[in-house]
């Protein structure tokens, strides 16, 4: 079956350390998005990535990092200078095809990350 | 002015009435619109989307969207409490920028 894959679902670390999310999908999606969500509120774009080696800072990039080595691939590291990094993180996918505008985001279960 | 704005909730409605959900945006470049239907600690799944102006049925989803007045709605006919959830709008961007509202908490009473 195609899907996106995060892992693991729950993280816990200590403030300070750097931790890195992974994001697997075998959809054969170019696009690849990461968001953060806090209680109660919507999703806000950390990064995104629309072809292999090529990313673009979201809204709420600092403190973040990513890599697009791979096409299935967008690892997501939350580096000890992000203030709040206790969250849940969604990793998306779309296609950026013909008529790409038209292709909705496909989520991965999400990991839940703590730090304390 | 935010990229995506919802109107403030939470919205509540009794079993058989119909929700109706806005979405407001700023950039009028955005070129597609999407529903997301988010249950408590579940990653969002997409629920309708709508690229040109009007509306767009499918089931008891409509998704209506004028692009002059920048905003997007989506209606939920004859409403079930498995309908209680939180929804986001989203929007894209020709740049592939998909942006997301903070989402309505709607809630179905039996």
């Amino acid at each position: 079956d195609g899907g996106i894959t995060q892992s693991p679902k729950y993280l816990f670390r200590k403030e300070g350390q750097n931790v890195t999310l992974s994001c697997e999908q075998n959809l054969n999606h170019d696009a690849m998005y990461w968001y953060r969500q806090d209680p109660g509120q919507g999703l806000r774009l950390i990064y995104y990535s629309q072809i292999v080696n090529d990313f673009q800072k979201g809204d709420i990039a600092e403190g973040y990092s990513v890599s697009r080595e791979k096409k299935e691939s967008f690892p997501l590291t939350v580096t000890s200078a992000q203030k709040n990094p206790t969250a849940f993180y969604l990793c998306a996918s779309r296609d950026r095809g013909h008529l790409s505008y038209n292709s909705p985001l496909h989520f991965g279960n999400g990991t839940r990350l703590t730090v304390t | 002015q935010k990229e995506v704005e919802q109107n403030s909730g939470p919205l509540s409605v009794p079993e058989g009435a119909i929700a109706s959900l806005n979405c407001t945006y700023s950039d009028r470049g955005s070129q597609s619109f999407f529903w997301y239907r988010q249950y408590s600690g579940k990653s969002p799944e997409l629920i309708m989307s709508i690229y040109s102006n009007g509306d767009k049925e499918d089931g008891r989803f409509t998704a209506q969207l004028n692009k002059a007045s920048q905003y997007v709605s989506l209606l939920i006919r004859d409403s079930q409490p498995s309908d209680s959830a939180t929804y986001l709008c989203a929007v894209i961007r020709a740049n592939s920028k998909l942006t997301f509202g903070k989402g309505i908490t709607l809630s179905v009473r039996p």
